[in-house]
């Protein structure tokens, strides 16, 4: 079956766009993640959504960020102002228990 | 709260060394531990996990013990391959304490040389 995809792969915004980062989670899979990781560092907890509960947002930087789930199943997480600090790679993984996470292959972001 | 703490890299060895790469964790419940793996232009897959104390997770030659006394879960090879050249990343998930959130260690990088 189809793994986590994302899109777009690669996003190039000027400073103060608003962009969308969309990702398909693996059909089924309660759970849904999104991380950042900068050039060089390790992966930063942004939110999950898992079912029907209200999102962890304990990870989002600013109130800049937002995602939402539609349907339990497409995410989309949004940079409202993006600043050249929003510059990363933004992964997507899901999951069906707290085993294992499945991983997008990324969204790469660079704010000019 | 609940944290990952591994050694820096990047880690240089040459094929056939002994890896180690240590990780400890602190966390309020009775997490599961895990490594993921990240090869150069790849995503991140899971490479091996463990749920309870003293669990062993192995998989492709790595192993990594889950010692509640030492709250360490670190990662072991005998005899690395230059194919092993990755990133590595320590993280734990505590279902009773944080529910499906994971968190990642800064990961560490190992270069293999042949």
């Amino acid at each position: 079956g189809a793994g986590v995809s994302q899109s777009p792969s690669n996003k190039v915004t000027e400073k103060g766009k608003d962009v969308e980062l969309r990702c398909d989670p693996i059909s089924g899979h309660t759970a849904l993640y999104w991380y950042r990781q900068s050039l060089g560092q390790g992966l930063e907890f942004l939110i999950y959504f898992q079912g029907n509960s209200a999102p962890d947002k304990s990870g989002l930087p600013s109130d800049r960020f937002s995602a939402e789930r539609t349907g339990g199943s497409v995410s989309t997480l949004t940079i409202q102002r993006t600043q050249q600090e929003d510059s990363a790679v933004y992964l997507c993984a899901s999951s069906l228990d707290v085993n294992e996470q499945f991983f997008g292959p990324g969204t790469r972001l660079t704010v000019l | 709260g609940n944290s990952v703490t591994q050694m820096e890299g990047p880690v240089t060895l040459s094929e056939e060394a002994f890896l180690t790469i240590n990780c400890t964790y602190t966390a309020t419940g009775y997490p599961s531990l895990f490594w993921y793996v990240q090869y150069p232009g790849e995503g991140l897959q899971l490479l091996l996990k463990a749920t309870k104390a003293d669990d062993k997770g192995s998989n492709k030659g790595f192993e990594a013990t889950y010692r509640k006394e030492t709250t360490s879960f670190h990662l072991e090879k005998g005899s690395v391959q230059v194919s092993d050249s990755a990133v590595y990343f320590c993280a734990l998930s505590d279902p009773f304490g944080g529910g499906f959130k994971t968190i990642f260690g800064a990961g560490t990088r190992l270069f293999v040389k042949a």
